[in-house]
């Protein structure tokens, strides 16, 4: 199994409905992220968390939410989805090590809004 | 706030040859500098990180360079092969709480 998994992989929504990503990780990480990734523009960081109780609002958050569910999992909402928001879409985690925290990556999901 | 720039935005060899990639960055105070690979579709693999602390870091064929005063890392890819074609990113820690990326380099080695 992969260390982190997203699902669904791939995602068609209409505009103004409300949908979920998930992410689940196995490597114990504390630190989950969830980036957007757009062509020309990279990964650009919507949310993150460092445990359970801790949310923390990336460079752009809105339009979404997230929740952690438990250490492991990572779930990131599009209250009211619209065309814009079509993208790739990252999970990622790292340790908390300062210095040391090699992220690692899902295998992304690929949303389309019409 | 912390920018990553990247060059060149694309990149197409023939096989053999060595090869840079170039990072730069806008903030010297970071933890670390980290290089990722990406193929088309695909989640990104990170190929090699480079403490603050530390001036460069080999892995294989790849060796990254950092030089935190000056805000530059260098990826360097040895005897390239159509294999290593991808997405090059680099990354910087963003004070301690999480990553900034640059565009990415597209790298096409041909046979």
């Amino acid at each position: 199994d992969a260390d982190v998994t997203q699902t669904p992989r791939n995602r068609i929504t209409k505009t103004g409905k409300r949908i979920m990503l998930e992410c689940s990780q196995t490597k114990g990480h504390d630190r989950m992220y969830w980036y957007r990734q757009d062509p020309g523009l990279g990964l650009r960081l919507i949310y993150y968390s460092f445990d359970v109780k801790d949310i923390n609002k990336g460079e752009i958050s809105d339009g979404y939410s997230v929740s952690r569910q438990a250490q492991a999992k990572f779930s990131l909402s599009l209250e009211s989805a619209i065309p814009n928001q079509t993208a790739l879409y990252f999970c990622a985690t790292s340790d908390d090590t300062m210095g040391t925290g090699v992220a690692f990556f899902g295998q992304g999901t690929r949303l389309t809004v019409v | 706030k912390q920018e990553v720039t990247q060059i060149p935005a694309a990149l197409s060899v023939p096989e053999g040859e060595n090869l840079v990639l170039n990072c730069s960055f806008t903030d010297s105070a970071i933890y670390n500098l980290q290089w990722f690979r990406q193929d088309p579709g695909k989640g990104l693999t990170s190929l090699l990180l480079i403490q603050s602390s530390q001036r460069e870091q080999t892995s294989g064929r790849l060796n990254a360079s950092l030089d935190k005063s000056s805000g530059r890392s260098t990826l360097y890819i040895a005897a390239s092969q159509p294999g290593d074609s991808a997405t090059y990113l680099c990354a910087v820690d963003n004070y301690g709480q999480n990553f900034v990326f640059g565009p990415g380099t597209r790298l096409s080695v041909l046979p």
